[in-house]
């Protein structure tokens, strides 16, 4: 089993449209989470990392579920310049990231 | 966030060359970095590990013979790829650790490789 799954997508939503994406760790240990975005061709940046009360900045809410070893990421109100790569990133005793969500929101 | 810089951006190369590229925290302090490559259209993959101070960390499957790391102060790393082959060519992207209760990464700009 991989240590981090997402699902790859695509996800093709129109503007304005509200879109989650989920991703799920399988070691319970794991201390730190982050949601990455990367746009093609370019470096991962960092878009918010995950507390476990969850988080939110403007239009981006990110969650953590223990419990059920989760973390997701909620966009509202998507804009054209979302589109992009979501990477989760879950550090236990080292980095693991998963593949990356495909979005793209369309006119 | 913390800014990494990454030297070069873009390398072409001959095949047996070797090729050094520079991972640099500007404005933070980077005990620890990662070397990560990237496929087209593919997850990271990590590398190695570079701790300041002591020998790098390399995965599974990574030669460290091949990929030679050094990482001389806290805010610079080095990776050289020796004895380059096409088949080396890829994405290479670093990244620092930035210290604190967050364990946040701050990623450089990678350097497009190209192995000729």
């Amino acid at each position: 089993r991989k240590e981090v799954e997402q699902d790859p997508g695509p996800f093709n939503v129109p503007e304005g449209a509200t879109v989650a994406f989920n991703c799920t760790y399988s070691n319970s240990a794991s201390q730190s989470f982050f949601w990455y975005r990367q746009d093609c061709r370019k470096e991962p940046k960092l878009l918010m990392s995950v507390y476990s009360s969850g988080n939110e900045d403007g239009r981006f809410t990110a969650q953590l579920n223990r419990a059920s070893q989760y973390i997701s990421l909620l966009i509202r109100d998507s804009k054209l310049s979302d589109s992009a790569t979501y990477l989760c990133v879950v550090f236990g005793n080292q980095f693991y990231f998963g593949t990356g969500t495909s979005l793209t929101v369309i006119p | 966030g913390a800014v990494v810089s990454q030297h070069p951006s873009r390398v072409i190369c001959k095949s047996g060359t070797s090729v050094k590229i520079e991972c640099r925290s500007l404005d933070f302090q980077a005990t620890t970095m990662f070397w990560y490559r990237q496929f087209p259209k593919k997850s990271l993959m990590l590398m190695a590990t570079s701790n300041e101070g002591s020998k790098a960390t390399y995965e599974q499957g990574v030669e460290k013979d091949k990929f030679l790391i050094n990482h001389a102060s806290l805010t610079l790393s080095t990776l050289t790829v020796t004895s380059a082959h096409p088949e080396d060519s890829s994405f290479y992207i670093c990244s620092g650790l930035r210290g604190g209760p967050s364990d946040e990464q701050f990623f450089g700009p990678g350097t497009r490789l190209t192995v000729l």
